[in-house]
């Protein structure tokens, strides 16, 4: 089967760095991908890592190591926009789609 | 943004009635997917197709089935309400099964009294 470990919640101020983490373990590995959902919203896509390294979106980055079945998101120049939860996901060799509980971001003026 | 409708986006209903929530695409993704989010319990996967006629269980299928006769329909329908299933409801679709990309409707609310 498939898992996903994040932490419940983040907290960072106006302007910094802030990094989610993302521990999966997974039966195939098709990827880990990032999802932002605002309250009230439904989640939207951020960032797909198929391979070792990172990869960048403007103020969004995803890293990912398969060795270790670990990813990060790493969000820059911190906006109030940015108040929100991130889910990691990944897609097993079934084709399901799996998420992590999600991370709670916090954002402080 | 992807076409991606979810049917209705609220209902209230009684514990022991059946009710059925509507996926629609028009982007003729190959796979689709129904999510339950709970407060505490992110997304859990419900059930899931990878074609038409194609289904599988996900991880919280019991009270649940699904029906996909057509690539843009996927029906999840509760054969009888019950108060734990009140939640909100998430469809998703994907192009890919290189890839963990998906996109997703914009919920139903379902309240069981």
């Amino acid at each position: 089967g498939q898992s996903l470990e994040q932490p419940s919640e983040v907290t960072a101020v106006e302007g910094a760095i802030v990094q989610i983490n993302c521990t999966y373990q997974t039966s195939g590995f098709y990827g880990l991908s990032w999802y932002q959902q605002h309250d009230g919203g439904a989640p939207t896509f951020l960032s797909y890592n198929a391979l070792d390294g990172l990869e960048e979106t403007g103020r969004f980055s995803s890293f990912l190591s398969r060795s270790d079945s670990y990813g990060y998101l790493l969000l820059q120049e911190l906006q109030m926009k940015d108040s929100a939860s991130y889910f990691c996901a990944v897609r097993g060799r079934d084709d399901k789609i799996i998420f992590g509980k999600g991370t709670r971001l916090h954002i402080l003026p | 943004d992807a076409g991606i409708t979810q049917s209705p986006r609220h209902k209230v209903t009684e514990t022991g009635t059946p009710v059925t929530l509507r996926c629609h695409q028009t982007e003729n993704h190959r796979y689709m997917y129904w999510y339950r989010q709970d407060p505490g319990h992110g997304l859990r996967l419900i059930h899931y197709s990878y074609g038409v006629k194609d289904t599988d269980k996900g991880e919280v299928s019991d009270g649940y089935s699904v029906s996909r006769s057509k690539t843009e329909d996927f029906l999840l329908t509760l054969e009888s309400a019950t108060s734990s299933q009140t939640s909100v409801y998430f469809c998703a679709i994907s192009e890919s099964m290189d890839s963990t990309e998906a996109f997703f409707g914009q919920g139903t609310r379902l309240t069981v009294v």
